[in-house]
């Protein structure tokens, strides 16, 4: 079993709809990353929080330290939005565990 | 944000020939580099961590003779795949973090094709 879970695992949508993103872990970390990947390989850091919630232009990330849950909203999708989401974490050193990614898909 | 820059992006070679992977963080000091292998819709996984100054820590199961790390500098660490063959076309990628728990960033990832 994956210590990082992400649900779903493809995901389509029209554009303009909301989108929620899932990610859960099995033991405590220092922090969590949200990571987007896009067709060509390139990978850009969207957020890194340790509790709270934190909000960038039309992405929002949350986490629940108790649950060991965190979700990645987009607001009002678009067909650029298109990528794979992967959820990491890390937890006292400084490598990052990988959940499997969840492929998104907006469609115009 | 911080800017890692990754060459080449795209590089085909023939088997038994060997391949450089150059990795750099532009505007920020790295004493870690991380470098990951993806296969086809696969997540990312971790080959070795670079550390400057000292040897490569390769995960199990990673060839270390097969795939040279180097991290001479604060700013460079370079990835050479050793008589490539055809099972070794992959994606690769490089990270860096700023100090040891900051932000990951990566760099844009080399398709490495081996004919």
């Amino acid at each position: 079993k994956n210590e990082v879970e992400q649900s779903p695992q493809n995901l389509t949508a029209q554009e303009g709809e909301f989108i929620t993103i899932n990610c859960s872990y099995s033991v405590g970390i220092s922090a969590l990353h949200w990571l987007q990947q896009h067709p060509g390989g390139g990978i850009v850091s969207l957020f890194m929080l340790s509790s709270g919630k934190k909000k960038h232009g039309r992405l929002i990330a949350t986490i629940n330290i108790q649950e060991k849950h965190s979700s990645l909203h987009i607001t009002a999708s678009h067909p650029r939005d298109s990528a794979v989401y992967i959820c990491a974490v890390s937890y006292d050193t400084d490598k990052l565990i990988f959940g499997t990614g969840t492929r998104l898909q907006v469609f115009p | 944000g911080a800017v890692v820059s990754q060459h080449p992006s795209r590089v085909i070679c023939k088997s038994g020939t060997s391949v450089k992977i150059e990795c750099r963080s532009l505007d920020f000091q790295a004493t870690t580099m991380f470098w990951y292998r993806q296969f086809p819709k696969q997540s990312l996984m971790l080959m070795a961590t670079s550390n400057e100054g000292s040897k490569a820590t390769y995960e199990q199961g990673v060839e270390k003779d097969k795939f040279l790390i180097n991290h001479a500098s604060l700013t460079l660490s370079t990835l050479t795949v050793t008589s490539a063959h055809p099972e070794d076309s992959s994606f690769y990628i490089c990270s860096a973090r700023i100090g040891q728990v900051g932000e990951a960033f990566f760099g844009q990832g080399t398709r490495l094709t081996v004919v």
